[in-house]
């Protein structure tokens, strides 16, 4: 089993400020699967990772395997930002270990 | 844009009774996934299944959980007799496998169950 900690738990932020996501897990894994989590409770894929760094708009996602911690960056926030933010981790096999999520606040 | 659909979005049922959650696939995924998220905590995993069979499965899913992919296109997950600690929302997922880590996943809007 993969224990998977993700900090903070809940995170307030103002519109415009830069904001991290922190994820850590204790096996080694094959991927890193970054989720949000919209107040309506569907899920969105936004980063799959296996090595090094990946950017879509205003997201970047980094993985350092050797130290099985990744992170998840928020430039320039916006209230629409505001959803909780899901790490998942895969072994070799087919199953995923989700984090407990990080619940992100950006007021205006 | 593909995407994962799920049927119902919401079903309330009676404890004891059983419980079937629909869900269509991407068409050319491969790997698909049941979990689960009761209200407040964290998404958990449930089941997986490749190839027309069960490839993994949780502690969670004991024997009155069963899935099926009975005409190709839909994966349904059965519930046999609900208990109240059932209630929750359900999320299916699917992938292709490709690359390193098997691609990403998609995931459904959810089926929320409610066991009175």
């Amino acid at each position: 089993k993969n224990e998977v900690e993700q900090s903070p738990q809940n995170l307030t932020a103002q519109e415009g400020e830069f904001i991290t996501i922190n994820c850590s897990y204790s096996v080694g894994i094959s991927a890193l699967h970054w989720l949000q989590q919209h107040p309506g409770g569907g899920i969105v894929s936004l980063f799959m990772l296996s090595s090094g760094k990946k950017k879509h708009g205003r997201l970047i996602a980094t993985i350092n395997i050797q130290e099985k911690h990744s992170s998840l960056h928020i430039t320039a926030s916006h209230p629409r930002d505001s959803a909780v933010y899901i790490c998942a981790v895969k072994h070799t096999g087919n199953q995923f270990y989700f984090g407990t999520g990080t619940s992100l606040t950006v007021i205006p | 844009e593909p995407e994962v659909t799920q049927t119902p979005s919401h079903q309330v049922t009676q404890m004891g009774q059983e419980v079937i959650l629909r869900c269509v696939p991407i068409s050319n995924h491969l790997y698909f996934y049941w979990y689960r998220q009761i209200l407040g905590q964290k998404v958990e995993f449930l089941v997986s299944f490749y190839n027309n069979e069960i490839s993994e499965k949780s502690e969670i899913f004991d024997d009155q959980f069963s899935v099926e992919r009975p005409d190709g296109s839909n994966f349904t997950l059965k519930i046999r007799s609900t208990k109240l600690e059932d209630s929750a929302m359900y999320f299916c997922a699917s992938r292709r496998r490709t690359g390193v880590g098997g691609g990403e996943l998609f995931f459904g809007e959810g089926s929320r169950l409610t066991v009175l």
